[in-house]
């Protein structure tokens, strides 16, 4: 079945840098971008961007630019979101989700990483 | 950005009850609007698709309306399983952006 596996729990002190796998099966790597979506602590959903799939090519909302790098391994289906310079701010949820680029949905999602970013 | 306001930010109801939270706006999306639940501890699921199109394996009790710049998500006879939070989401132009949700408690 389809399934996005993310990695697990991290814990990172300020300044460090992490980098969050989403795992793609069961469906072509390549016939979806997927999306990265935060939730801080008591806060909603927030869009962080896309990855196009076939090129490559990441699209960031305005407050992730920077720090924040989607990137692809296509011969293992992986994922990639990596932030570097960690605030305590960066401490959230991260989730990776699929899309569906013809009407902008996210239809299936990763179990979400918690990042704890903490001295 | 198209900024998204739902309302109730909560709502607690009973079981068996109906209830509905709303979702508008800050621009027409026609129907590029989209909801998700999202239970503790457990990645947000997919409820309804395009304004009111369920995907598979969400039952009829869930149920969506609406055009333009206002939207409601429709929940009948609650159950337990149903404690969630409740968000919309328009894909009519990027960012895409999300309501601030609704937590709905039995």
């Amino acid at each position: 079945q389809v399934q996005l596996v993310q990695s697990g729990s991290e814990l990172k002190k300020p300044g460090a840098s992490v980098k969050i796998s989403c795992k793609v099966s069961g469906y072509p790597f390549t016939s979806h971008a997927l999306n990265w979506v935060r939730q801080a602590p008591g806060q909603g959903l927030e869009w962080m961007g896309w990855i196009n799939t076939n090129n490559g090519n990441p699209t960031y909302a305005h407050g992730f630019r920077g720090r924040f790098v989607f990137s692809l391994d296509t011969s293992v289906s992986t994922a990639y979101l990596q932030i570097s310079g960690l605030k305590a701010d960066d401490t959230a949820v991260y989730y990776c989700a699929r899309d569906q680029i013809s009407a902008g949905y996210m239809d299936v999602w990763g179990s979400g990483t918690t990042l704890i970013v903490s001295s | 950005d198209v900024l998204m306001t739902q309302s109730p930010s909560s709502l607690s109801a009973s079981l068996g009850d109906t209830v509905t939270i709303t979702c508008r706006a800050s621009q027409s999306i026609s129907t590029y609007l989209h909801w998700y639940q999202l239970r503790p501890g457990q990645a947000p699921r997919l409820l309804i698709y395009a304004e009111s199109t369920l995907p598979t394996g969400v039952p009829p009790k869930f149920s969506g309306t609406g055009s333009g710049t206002d939207f409601t998500l429709t929940i009948s006879s609650l159950q337990p399983d149903d404690i969630a939070s409740y968000y919309c989401q328009q894909s009519f132009s990027l960012p895409y952006t999300f309501g601030q949700g609704t937590r709905l408690e039995i």
